[in-house]
C-alpha cells in the first residue's frame, strides 16, 4: 500500500522560499506522476502542479513564476518550492499520486508564513 | 481554466436520508475526467468517485455519482454518522485541475 509523507519546515519568513518534501513508500516513484495540492485553513483545495519521474512538470498558471518542483528517485522523494512567499501561501501542502485523480494523498504539513 | 461549482454550499440532513450534491462546470470535461473526494476535519480528502461515475476501491455503494459534460452529481443514499463531511469535485480533463468550492454535509 503506497504511503505518502510530507515534511519540512513548518514556518516560513514572508518574502523567502517554503520547502517542502514528500517521501513515498509503497510504490515506485518511477511508477507514476506525483502531484501537490494546498488548502489555506477553512477554505478550499488548490492545485499547484505535478511532476514525472522523468521531470516533466506542469505548474499551475497562478503560481508558475514562484513554483519548482522536483523529483529525486533515489530517495522516492519529489519536492516543492514557492519562493517570495506570502501570508496568503499559509497552507496546508499535501502530495498526491497521480496526475489526475489522486487515490492516495500524504496527511499534509501545515505551512505558516509569518512576517 | 475550467471552473467548477458546487451546490449547494451546506446540505443540513439527517442520518437515513438521501444527500444530493451537484458540481456544475464553466466549459465540458472532456472523457468524465472528474472525481469527487470526501474530506473530514484534520484529514487529507479521500477519494470516492474517479471517471465521474466509477466508486474507488472500498468505497461502499451507498455512495454513487453520474453526469458529463458539464453536469455532475454525487449521491449518498443514506447518510450514515460518519459521511457527515464537506465533498470536492475536481476535475482532470483539463489543466490547470481545478476543485469546486466544497459542499458540507451537517
Amino acid at each position: 500500500q503506497v504511503q505518502l509523507q510530507e515534511s519540512g519546515p513548518r514556518l516560513v519568513k514572508s518574502w523567502e522560499t517554503l520547502s517542502v518534501t514528500c517521501t513515498v513508500s509503497g510504490d515506485s516513484i518511477s511508477n507514476n506522476y506525483w502531484t501537490w495540492i494546498r488548502q489555506p485553513p477553512g477554505k478550499g483545495l488548490e492545485w499547484i502542479g505535478f511532476i514525472y519521474y522523468s521531470g516533466d512538470t506542469n505548474y499551475n498558471p497562478s503560481l508558475k513564476s514562484r513554483v519548482t518542483i522536483s523529483v529525486d528517485t533515489s530517495k522516492s522523494q519529489f519536492s516543492l518550492r514557492l519562493s517570495s512567499v506570502t501570508a496568503a501561501d499559509t497552507a496546508v501542502y499535501y502530495c498526491a499520486r497521480a496526475w489526475g485523480y489522486h487515490d492516495s494523498w500524504g496527511q499534509g504539513i501545515l505551512v505558516t508564513v509569518s512576517s | 481554466e475550467i471552473v467548477l461549482t458546487q451546490s449547494p454550499g451546506t446540505l443540513s440532513l439527517s442520518p437515513g436520508e438521501r444527500a444530493t450534491l451537484s458540481c456544475r462546470a464553466s466549459q465540458i470535461i472532456t472523457s468524465n475526467s472528474l472525481a469527487w473526494y470526501q474530506q473530514k476535519p484534520g484529514q487529507a480528502p479521500r477519494l470516492l468517485i474517479y471517471g465521474a461515475s466509477s466508486r474507488a476501491t472500498g468505497i461502499p455503494d451507498r455512495f454513487s455519482a453520474s453526469g458529463s459534460g458539464t453536469d455532475f452529481t454525487l449521491t449518498i443514499s443514506r447518510l450514515e454518522p460518519a459521511d457527515f463531511a464537506v465533498y470536492y469535485c475536481q476535475q482532470y480533463g483539463g489543466s490547470p485541475r481545478t476543485f469546486g468550492q466544497g459542499t458540507k454535509v451537517e
